[in-house]
């Protein structure tokens, strides 16, 4: 079975500085998805970036780009010009690419903590 | 708007007080699926249908049931509820399979007395 392991609870980043959330996934198999999703207070949970293990080049959406590493089966999301907004979990997930198999595997999460 | 939709947001009931939990998608998406949210613990799934009447379980199906009798509703049934599933509740859809983004729902908060 997949896993999907966020070793840090907890981050602090200060306002338009730079952070980076780490995630590991562990998997036998070779094509699947990986996401970062973020869930502020309201509990809401949003797609922030999505990967496709069969593309090298990394995923990036405005001030979101991840840093995905596939032999080392690392996946981590870096949050540049951070700002007050982004605090909030996140939440990494792992998907097969397999038909059959939606469902997402997530981690425990990371609290990101964005101080003025 | 393209969204999913949860009734109620919040819920308090009592041990043994069967329950329901919908869950509606405007997107004619094929897949659906319900998790749970607790702390420490991430989200796990309960239930998923990948699409009318074709339902499966989950990493955590004990004491959950689900219906699709149709494609845009997907409701989360707790025939005898316990204090161990007070928790948040999330149902998420997406297109099929072969689109990985899925969209969720706002959230349901259930507390079991």
């Amino acid at each position: 079975a997949q896993t999907v392991t966020q070793s840090q609870p907890e981050m602090s980043v200060q306002e338009a500085e730079t952070v980076t959330l780490s995630c590991t996934y562990d998997t036998s198999e070779s094509d699947y998805y990986l996401f970062w999703y973020k869930q502020p207070p309201s509990r809401q949970m949003i797609l922030v970036i999505r990967q496709e293990a069969y593309k090298q080049q990394n995923a990036t959406e405005n001030r979101f780009s991840v840093n995905f590493q596939k032999a080392a089966k690392s996946f981590s999301l870096k949050i540049s010009d951070s700002q007050l907004g982004d605090a909030a979990m996140y939440f990494c997930a792992y998907r097969s690419a397999q038909g059959g198999s939606e469902k997402l595997v997530f981690g425990k999460g990371t609290k990101l903590t964005v101080n003025p | 708007e393209a969204q999913v939709t949860q009734n109620p947001r919040y819920l308090i009931t009592v041990t043994g007080k069967k329950l329901t939990v919908t869950c509606s998608q405007n997107m004619n998406h094929e897949y659906m699926s319900w998790y749970r949210q607790d702390p420490g613990l991430g989200l796990r799934q309960i239930y998923y249908s990948m699409n009318v009447e074709v339902t499966d379980k989950g990493d955590v199906p004990e004491g959950y049931k689900v219906s699709r009798k149709e494609k845009r509703n997907f409701p989360l049934i707790l025939e005898s509820p316990s204090p161990n599933q007070t928790s948040l509740y999330f149902c998420a859809s997406s297109f099929s399979y072969r689109v990985e983004t899925q969209y969720f729902g706002p959230g349901t908060r259930l507390l079991v007395l």
